[in-house]
Formats: C-alpha cells, sequence, structure tokens
C-alpha cells in the first residue's frame, strides 16, 4: 500500500520568499510518480510538478522545484519568491506504474502568503 | 493540453432524489477515471476507479449501490449519487488518465443535500 505524509497543516510565508512544503511517503513499489497539486478555494485540482521515481534530477517547473531525496522517501516541494496567487491548498500525492494506478494523496498544507 | 470537462458545478437537490455529475475528456480517451469525494478542509479520498467498458472498482467502505458509475465510452463517465441525503453533500471531482497522458482532473461539483 502506498501512504502520503504531509506533517505541516499550515505554513505561512512573506511575498518574495522561498518556502519549503513537506512531502513523504512509503511504498514497496520500485516504479512510481510523485505529484504536486495546488487546489485554491474553487476546488479545482491544478497540476504543479511531476517526479518519477527514475529520474536522477529534480524535476523543475518555473517557480516550482521538486527536491526529491529517494533514500530519505521525500519529495519536498520548494516555491521561490512566493505571491499572494500562491495562497492556497498544497496536495503531495503519489502514483504506482500503469495507466490504472490511481493516485494517492497526502492530507494537505494550507498556504498562506502575506504582505 | 487534456482537458476534462465536469457538469454541473454545484447542484442542489432534495433528500431522496439522485444527482447525476459527468466527467467529459475533450480532447483524448479516457482508458480509466477516477472519483474522489472531498468534505471541507480535508483530502481527496477515492470512492471508484473505472475503465471503459468495464464495472467499477470500489474502495472498501464505498457503497456501490448508492455511487453508480458509469463508463461507457473513452470520453465520458459518469456518477450517480442515488436516493442522496445529506451526509453525501461533499466535494466530488473526476481524474481522467489515457494512454500518454498523466491525471487531469475535472473542475469538481458540489453537492448540496437538502
Amino acid at each position: 500500500a502506498q501512504k502520503i505524509t504531509q506533517t505541516q497543516p499550515g505554513m505561512f510565508v512573506q511575498e518574495k520568499e522561498a518556502v519549503t512544503l513537506d512531502c513523504t511517503y512509503d511504498t514497496s513499489d520500485q516504479s512510481y510518480g510523485l505529484f504536486w497539486y495546488k487546489q485554491p478555494s474553487s476546488g479545482e485540482m491544478i497540476f504543479l510538478i511531476y517526479q518519477g521515481s527514475y529520474d536522477e534530477q529534480n524535476a523543475t517547473e518555473g517557480r516550482y522545484s521538486l527536491n526529491f531525496q529517494k533514500a530519505r522517501k521525500s519529495a519536498n516541494l520548494v516555491i521561490s519568491a512566493s505571491q499572494l496567487g500562491d495562497s492556497a491548498m498544497y496536495f503531495c500525492a503519489m502514483s504506482g506504474a500503469g495507466t490504472a494506478s490511481k493516485l494517492t494523496f497526502g492530507t494537505g498544507t494550507r498556504l498562506q502568503v502575506t504582505l | 493540453g487534456a482537458v476534462v470537462s465536469q457538469h454541473p458545478s454545484w447542484v442542489i437537490c432534495k433528500s431522496g432524489t439522485s444527482v447525476k455529475i459527468e466527467c467529459r475528456s475533450l480532447d483524448f480517451q479516457a482508458t480509466t477515471m477516477f472519483w474522489y469525494r472531498q468534505f471541507p478542509k480535508q483530502s481527496l479520498m477515492l470512492m471508484a476507479t473505472s475503465n471503459e467498458g468495464s464495472k467499477a472498482t470500489y474502495e472498501q467502505g464505498v457503497e456501490k449501490d448508492k455511487f453508480l458509475i458509469n463508463h461507457a465510452s473513452l470520453t465520458l463517465s459518469t456518477l450517480t449519487v442515488t436516493s442522496a441525503h445529506p451526509e453525501d453533500s461533499s466535494f466530488y471531482i473526476c481524474s481522467a488518465r489515457g494512454l500518454y497522458y498523466g491525471y487531469t482532473f475535472g473542475s469538481g461539483t458540489r453537492l448540496t443535500v437538502v
């Protein structure tokens, strides 16, 4: 069984600062994927970044980067130069191999960006 | 990019009635559809997984007779909440996956049962 743990229920960050959202995972699969999603108050799930278990380089997408430490089973999201629009709920998720593999979500971290 | 259209965005229904939620993949073939439920301030909980043309696989604790899932074509999946009750009020969201696509989410449906 796969498990995702997000230990930060809420985080505050000042505008233009960087913030790290923690995520640890547990799986017995050799092949898996790690995802981060942003969920604003509207409810939509916005895909941010993906890291495959065999990817040797950390994934980056604009202001988002994923700090992947396989031995520690962690996949932290780093948001650089925070903006007010980054205030939202952030979910870490993982999938197994195969197109029918489900996404398992963590409990989420609510990020609040302040002036 | 891949788009999944989910309707309705919100619905209010009377207790005891049924509600149907649709998810359509607009520009790709969704071989697998996932249906999630999310209560306020909680995470997404998987309800069921459906593959086109097959019966849905429900997660433990999800009543298959209450939450009917149909995935009759590669572009359409529906979730019907039968005999809805106030405790079924929640946010329901679908996620579609195609052969060469990642997980694409619909915009979600807020169901309120009164």
